[in-house]
């Protein structure tokens, strides 16, 4: 069974410039998390969507950070413009209907902003 | 609102040592708990769980009890394997919210 992807695995861009993450869930799954995890903050949680729609993005930085979730299958987190402070592996879960707690996590996106 | 504290780390033991990291939470309401693993250069999964009050979950020898009455659910293995070297996670979820909460992670490295 396939698992939660994510693309890329690993991106290194220059401050000022849109990112963009993406992640497939696991089919049937109707909950999607976006979570940063970096050394200074652990696990941080983002946004969350139940059935497409985003239920708590207060875990949002700021208004450089954006996440939508056009069809069950496909979301995207975008930084526009990036900052060195970005810098974060970036991981994607979901969870399947009636939501029990477990979570599926993908491998994550390492970011790296120069 | 919920929270979770695990034990600090990193920590470091000899093969075939007991393991105990230690974790409490609180909660509004009865979560789930849950204890997730996370290998170098992959994402966290689930190592096990625990619905209810007194529930033990466990997997792959490891083991955590449920403890409503101190508020605890701490993860246990009697003998450790290089391979179990990883960060640990501690985790509830509130399924009213529909979110779950993380503690910091505690860093466990086996040695030979």
């Amino acid at each position: 069974d396939a698992g939660v992807i994510q693309s890329p695995r690993h991106e290194v861009t220059e401050m000022g410039q849109e990112v963009t993450l993406r992640c497939k869930p696991i089919s049937g799954h109707n909950s999607l998390f976006w979570y940063r995890q970096t050394m200074m903050r652990g696990l941080e949680l983002l946004i969350y969507f139940n059935n497409n729609v985003p239920i708590d993005d207060s875990g949002m930085p700021e208004d450089r950070f954006s996440a939508k979730m056009p069809n069950a299958s496909f979301s995207t987190l975008k930084i526009q413009p990036s900052e060195p402070r970005d810098s974060a592996v970036y991981f994607c879960a979901s969870s399947e209907s009636g939501y029990t707690g477990e979570l599926f996590f993908g491998e994550g996106s390492r970011l790296t902003v120069l | 609102g919920n929270s979770v504290t695990q034990m600090e780390g990193p920590v470091t033991l000899s093969e075939e040592a007991f393991l105990t990291i230690n974790c409490t939470y609180t909660a509004t309401g009865y979560p789930s708990l849950f204890w997730y693993v996370q290998y170098p250069g992959e994402g966290l999964q689930l190592l096990l769980k625990a619905t209810k009050a007194d529930d033990k979950g466990s997997n792959k020898g490891f083991e955590a009890t449920y403890r409503k009455e101190t508020t605890s659910f701490h993860l246990e293995k009697g003998s450790v394997q290089v391979s179990d070297s990883a960060v640990y996670f501690c985790a509830l979820s509130d399924l009213n919210a529909g979110k779950s909460t993380f503690g910091d992670g505690t860093t466990l490295t086996v040695k030979p």
